[in-house]
């Protein structure tokens, strides 16, 4: 079966540019997840969705990032403008339901100079 | 979700059972505890999960204590390509509202 498919894989930008992130979820999950993984730390939650609703995003910086997750489906994660310390990778997950093992994508590095 | 205390890194040499403790003292009774591992460059992987009762899968075991406020997550013969990242993490399934919440995790290192 086909994983959690993110895109890209690198980007490096300028600070105050932006930029997003895809995420397409396994087939059928309803849960669907974004992290922020900052070099040498644990993976940090910032929004979780269950099917287009939002469930929990509560550490996302709301002020520049931005999350959807039209037809409860794939899923964007954007960053507007982007700072210095949002240089991380940022790892999407899906799962069938809340509470249910998650499968992660392999993440996308961006690189803020 | 309750919160998780695990060794911050750990040694295990190739073909030896690698034990990875994990306290969660605090743990509620409809909690379950979960183990992920995160190898070099890549997405975090499920690994196995547990209410009360001893668990084992094609990957792991896992032993949790009676009073449920620890476990140990075994890799019965460890391999380089276990050298990873492994996250001891207790939620609630099938709850709304239910987060996945990482900690810091154990710094496995299997050497040769």
């Amino acid at each position: 079966e086909a994983g959690v498919a993110q895109s890209p894989r690198y980007k490096i930008i300028e600070k105050r540019q932006s930029v997003a992130f895809w995420c397409n979820p396994i087939s059928g999950h309803a849960t669907l997840y974004w992290y922020q993984q900052i070099l040498g730390q644990g993976p940090k939650l910032l929004i979780q969705f269950q099917n287009n609703g939002v469930v929990d995003d509560s550490q996302l910086p709301k002020d520049r990032f931005s999350a959807e997750r039209l037809k409860g489906v794939d899923s964007t994660l954007k960053i507007q403008p982007a700072k210095l310390e949002d240089s991380a990778v940022y790892l999407c997950a899906s799962s069938i339901g809340q509470g249910a093992k998650a499968f992660f994508g392999q993440g996308t590095r961006l690189t803020v100079v | 979700d309750a919160k998780t205390t695990q060794p911050t890194s750990m040694d295990c040499a190739e073909g030896r059972a690698a034990n990875l403790p994990c306290n969660h003292s605090t743990i509620s009774g409809n909690e379950y505890v979960y183990w992920y591992r995160q190898i070099h460059s890549q997405g975090p992987q499920y690994i196995i999960h547990g209410l009360k009762n001893n668990e084992t899968n094609e990957m792991a075991s896992l032993i949790i204590t009676e009073d449920r406020k620890s476990s140990t997550l075994i890799l019965p013969h460890a391999t380089l390509r276990d050298t990873a990242v492994y996250y001891c993490i207790v939620r609630v399934a099938n709850n709304a509202g239910n987060m996945l919440t990482f900690g810091g995790g154990t710094r496995l290192m299997v050497k040769p």
